[in-house]
């Protein structure tokens, strides 16, 4: 049981290179969310999946896509990357307990924007 | 707009000391409050708190929800370094449970 798992773990680009970044769990979970995180602002909502097929914008989309491809995996696409979008990524997947939510999070990507 | 505000920003302390961390939340639509640890990786998950949960106890780590003054305290005694950390405090009353994250607390125990 991996939990949640991203890929890559680093990745430089340079202005205006795309990437993917993928993430997956296996904990059966409907929700999924992709969040930056930049030193000393916490953690922002970029995208989220409530369940299969749906997705909607967080705090801050512009700049991303997603793609929730099935129940385990939910992408986050930078199209044409800029150096203000180098921040460290995770991705969550959140399962119900008492009428709420826990999320539980990957490991992180570490993108840095030249 | 939903807001969830940690304090002390950042607490340094020494082995053995005991630390209480603040987290104030403005909610339109309370659902739980959750407090997270991060060391130099992912957040992980410590308590979730709710109406029916109040008070959550793990070891040298408690933490209490005041509903009626909308805050939580994370409270952690007999410290050690590897408690070290950010720890962030957020709100899951949001559309969609969404969580809203504070800014976290950086705590640093010495030797």
């Amino acid at each position: 049981n991996a939990g949640v798992t991203q890929t890559p773990k680093f990745q430089v680009l340079k202005t205006g290179q795309s990437m993917t970044l993928q993430c997956a769990q296996d904990m059966n979970h409907n929700s999924m969310y992709w969040y930056r995180q930049d030193p000393g602002m916490g953690l922002r909502l970029i995208y989220y999946s409530a369940s299969e097929g749906t997705t909607d914008k967080g705090e801050v989309p512009n700049g991303y896509n997603v793609s929730r491809l099935n129940k385990r995996e939910f992408s986050l696409r930078l199209e044409s990357a800029a150096p203000s979008q180098t921040a460290v990524y995770f991705c969550a997947s959140a399962g119900r307990v008492a009428g709420s939510e826990i999320q539980y999070f990957g490991p992180g990507t570490r993108l840095l924007v030249l | 707009e939903d807001k969830v505000v940690q304090s002390p920003l950042s607490l340094v302390v020494h082995e053995g000391d005991t630390v209480t961390l603040n987290c104030s939340y403005e909610v339109t639509n309370f659902r739980s409050l959750l407090w997270y640890k991060q060391e130099k990786k992912a957040p992980t998950f410590l308590f979730m708190l709710t109406s029916s949960g109040i008070e959550k106890k793990s070891g040298r780590l408690s933490s209490i929800l005041d509903k009626k003054e909308l805050f939580s305290i994370l409270n952690i005694t007999a410290t050690q370094t590897g408690d070290s950390a950010v720890y962030l405090c957020a709100e899951g009353g949001g559309s969609n449970y969404k969580l809203t994250f504070g800014k976290g607390t950086l705590l640093t125990v010495n030797p």
